[in-house]
C-alpha cells in the first residue's frame, strides 16, 4: 500500500527565501511527526500532530518555522527566511495512533545556498 | 544524560557472523521500543518492535530488559545487505526519542 509521501524530494533555495514542504501520511494515520536530520547527525524532533489535539510545537527551532495539518491529513512545514543552518533532510512520519510504530517518508533534502 | 544512548560502533563483521549491540534508555516509564535501520542518505525504516518477552523476526532477535533499562538487537548469519545504521527508538507518551545509531558493516 501507499506509504508516507513527501514532496519535493529535493529543494535548493537561496538564503532568505521561504520554503514549504509537504507530507501526505498513510491514510487513516492520526499521528504525524516532523523531524529533521543534518548530515551525520541524529534525528531532531520538530513538531507532532495527533488527531484534532493541539500540536506539540516544542521542537521548532525558531519562529521562522511553522507547520499545519489540514483536515487531519496532509501536513505542510513552512520555513520563512531560510538560513544556511536550515539545510538538512526533513522527515515526516505517521502512525495509526500515538503508541504504535511510526513509518517515515523519504524525506525532503533542503539545501540553502 | 541523553534519553537514548547507543554504542556508535562501527561493528565490522564478516558475512555469516553474529553481531549484537545494546541501547540504554533513561526514562523508566517508557512504554514502547523499536529498532529502525537507516541506510546512507535514506529515511529510517522500521525493523521491528521490541516486546517485553523478547521477539524474533527471521535472523533478528530483540530483547528488552526493563529492570536495567536496555534493549538489545542480535543479528544472526549476517548478510552484506545488513550493513546499515541501526537506530534504537523509545516511545514515551507520544514522543519518539532516537539513539544516535549503531553502524554495522558486513564484509564479504
Amino acid at each position: 500500500g501507499a506509504g508516507v509521501s513527501q514532496s519535493p524530494s529535493n529543494k535548493v533555495t537561496e538564503k532568505g527565501k521561504d520554503v514549504e514542504l509537504r507530507c501526505d501520511p498513510i491514510s487513516g494515520h492520526t499521528a504525524l511527526y516532523w523531524y529533521r536530520q543534518s548530515l551525520g547527525q541524529g534525528l531532531e524532533f520538530l513538531i507532532y500532530f495527533q488527531g484534532n489535539s493541539a500540536p506539540d510545537k516544542s521542537g521548532l527551532p525558531s519562529d521562522r518555522f511553522s507547520a499545519e495539518r489540514t483536515g487531519g491529513s496532509v501536513s505542510t512545514l513552512t520555513i520563512q527566511r531560510t538560513q544556511q543552518e536550515d539545510s538538512a533532510v526533513y522527515l515526516c512520519a505517521s502512525s495509526p495512533s500515538r503508541d504504535r510504530a511510526y513509518h517515515f517518508g523519504n524525506g525532503t533534502r533542503l539545501t540553502v545556498t | 544524560r541523553k534519553e537514548v544512548e547507543q554504542d556508535p560502533g562501527p561493528f565490522n563483521v564478516p558475512e555469516g557472523a553474529t553481531v549484537a549491540f545494546n541501547c540504554t534508555y533513561s526514562n523508566s516509564a517508557s512504554q514502547s521500543f523499536f529498532w529502525y535501520r537507516q541506510d546512507c542518505r535514506k529515511e529510517p525504516k522500521l525493523l521491528m518492535s521490541v516486546y517485553s518477552s523478547g521477539n524474533e523476526d527471521g535472523r533478528f532477535t530483540a530483547q528488552l530488559n526493563r529492570a536495567s533499562q536496555y534493549i538489545s538487537l542480535l543479528i544472526r548469519d549476517s548478510k552484506l545487505s545488513d550493513s546499515a545504521t541501526y537506530l534504537c527508538v523509545v516511545l514515551n507518551d507520544y514522543k519518539l526519542s532516537f539513539g544516535a545509531g549503531t553502524t554495522v558493516t558486513v564484509r564479504a
